[in-house]
């Protein structure tokens, strides 16, 4: 069964530092998202991204964040200078239309 | 701004039994609902889901309603199983917008005894 994939499945990285976190989304599938679960919180949408723009992205998206379609596969999520407060599990999702399939998450844990 | 309420942070039923799981929302806008299941360290799972259109969904021991009205919907599982114990997540979308964004409430911690 296709599913989403997501590497690595924890990363740990200084203050301060860059960090990627990418996502092999469906093959089939159009539209692309990331959210996030800071430990103990709901699951919060971060940015979707579909025909290789964003479409649409929250308050928590700002300057610091990015999103890439570099190739045909791969998706992935930039944070430029990690702050504590990004510590989360990070989930890629894809959909064909209104049914968003997960990957397993990446925990970010930010020291 | 909670537009997607789970008031019940957890549940725990007999095996064998039914499990209610239950949400609420305040966006008139979402009229496309889903229900995840999540086990820790892993990412939410699609379950089932439910359009604006319909009043009941059913999938296997897994039946979503929905009452428009009440802004409300609810997830049943019978006969719950021990594992069917996970988190539950409900999520609503504005399918008439054009990125599928979900809305996800707190969670429900379902736990089954056997």
């Amino acid at each position: 069964e296709p599913e989403v994939t997501q590497t690595p499945s924890h990363q740990v990285t200084q203050m301060g530092q860059e960090v990627i976190l990418r996502c092999v989304p469906i093959s089939n599938h159009l539209y692309f998202y990331w959210y996030r679960q800071i430990l103990g919180q709901k699951v919060e949408f971060l940015v979707s991204f579909y025909n290789n723009e964003i479409s649409e992205k929250s308050e928590i998206f700002d300057d610091q964040f990015s999103v890439e379609r570099p190739d045909g596969s791969n998706f992935t999520l930039k944070i430029r200078s990690t702050k504590l407060e990004d510590s989360a599990m990070y989930f890629c999702a894809s959909s064909v239309a209104d049914t968003a399939f997960f990957g397993q998450g990446t925990r970010l844990t930010v020291v | 701004d909670q537009q997607v309420k789970q008031n019940s942070p957890s549940l725990s039923v007999q095996e064998g039994r039914i499990s209610i799981l239950n949400c609420d929302y305040t966006n008139s806008m979402f009229d496309y609902f889903l229900w995840y299941k999540k086990y820790p360290a892993e990412g939410p799972t699609f379950l089932i889901s439910i359009s604006s259109i319909k009043d009941k969904n059913e999938d296997g021991r897994f039946t979503v309603f929905l009452n428009k009205s009440a802004k409300h919907l609810s997830l049943h599982i019978v006969p719950s199983q021990p594992g069917d114990s996970a988190v539950y997540f409900c999520a609503a979308s504005p399918r008439s917008s054009s990125n599928y964004k979900l809305t996800f409430g707190k969670g429900t911690l379902l736990t089954v005894n056997p």
